[in-house]
């Protein structure tokens, strides 16, 4: 069985700090892992993800995550926070070795204040 | 352009009735999803096929019945609706069900059973 564990309900910054928003997973083949932002009354939409290679992966609109083998992490961060990065945010995974199902979160509430 | 397209936007019904969401993909993808998310914004799979196979079926009431006529198209039809059917449903297509491609989501259909 696979899993996704966001730990933190909620994520408050401020404008123009650095953001992390956490995610550690557990899969039994090798880690595929997403980040998704969710806006309000939207779609998810994809940011970023880890398939191979460099553990550092660079996404859409700034965001940025570490692919962390043996803490088995892929926490998403951004250096520099915008208002506009306000929404909810979801870590995936799936199992490289299976064309299985992607495994969510329960997902970030991320609020970025002026 | 629309990439995945959900109708209806919101679906309110009594409970009882039978109601069908419909989803379209012009992505050109072979493989497509409905999820639901509930009230506190988990997200869980519900289906997905492939080239019109059903290839994930989660444990889902089986009042719930998918279709895909073509690969383009995934549609969700509901039987005997209850209470507990009210959420948010979204269908996503990614490329292929190999697991590093990303998903791309529709708006969603928020269902409401009263």
């Amino acid at each position: 069985a696979q899993s996704v564990a966001q730990p933190e309900d909620q994520v408050n910054v401020a404008e123009g700090n650095p953001l992390t928003v956490k995610c550690t997973y557990s899969v039994s083949g090798n880690p595929y892992l997403f980040w998704y932002v969710q806006y309000p009354n939207r779609g998810l939409q994809f940011l970023l993800k880890y398939i191979t290679g460099d553990n550092l992966v660079k996404g859409s609109y700034g965001f940025e995550a570490e692919f962390n083998k043996s803490q088995t992490s892929f926490h998403l961060k951004k250096p520099s926070a915008l208002v506009s990065d306000s929404a909810l945010y979801f870590c995936a995974v799936r199992d490289g070795n299976n064309a299985g199902k992607s495994t969510f979160g329960d997902g970030t509430t991320l609020t970025v204040k002026p | 352009d629309t990439a995945v397209s959900q109708t209806p936007k919101y679906l309110v019904t009594q409970m009882g009735n039978d109601k069908s969401i419909k989803c379209e993909q012009n992505l050109g993808h072979d493989t497509m999803y409905w999820y639901k998310q509930d009230s506190k914004k988990f997200l869980k799979i519900m289906f997905s096929y492939n080239n019109k196979e059903l290839i994930i079926n989660e444990t889902v009431p089986n009042r719930f019945s998918p279709k895909s006529p073509d690969k383009a198209h995934l549609n969700l039809h509901i039987n005997s609706l209850e209470l507990g059917d009210s959420a948010v449903y979204f269908c996503a297509s990614s490329q292929g069900r190999v697991s590093s491609y990303e998903q791309y989501f529709g708006p969603g259909t928020r269902l409401t059973v009263t």
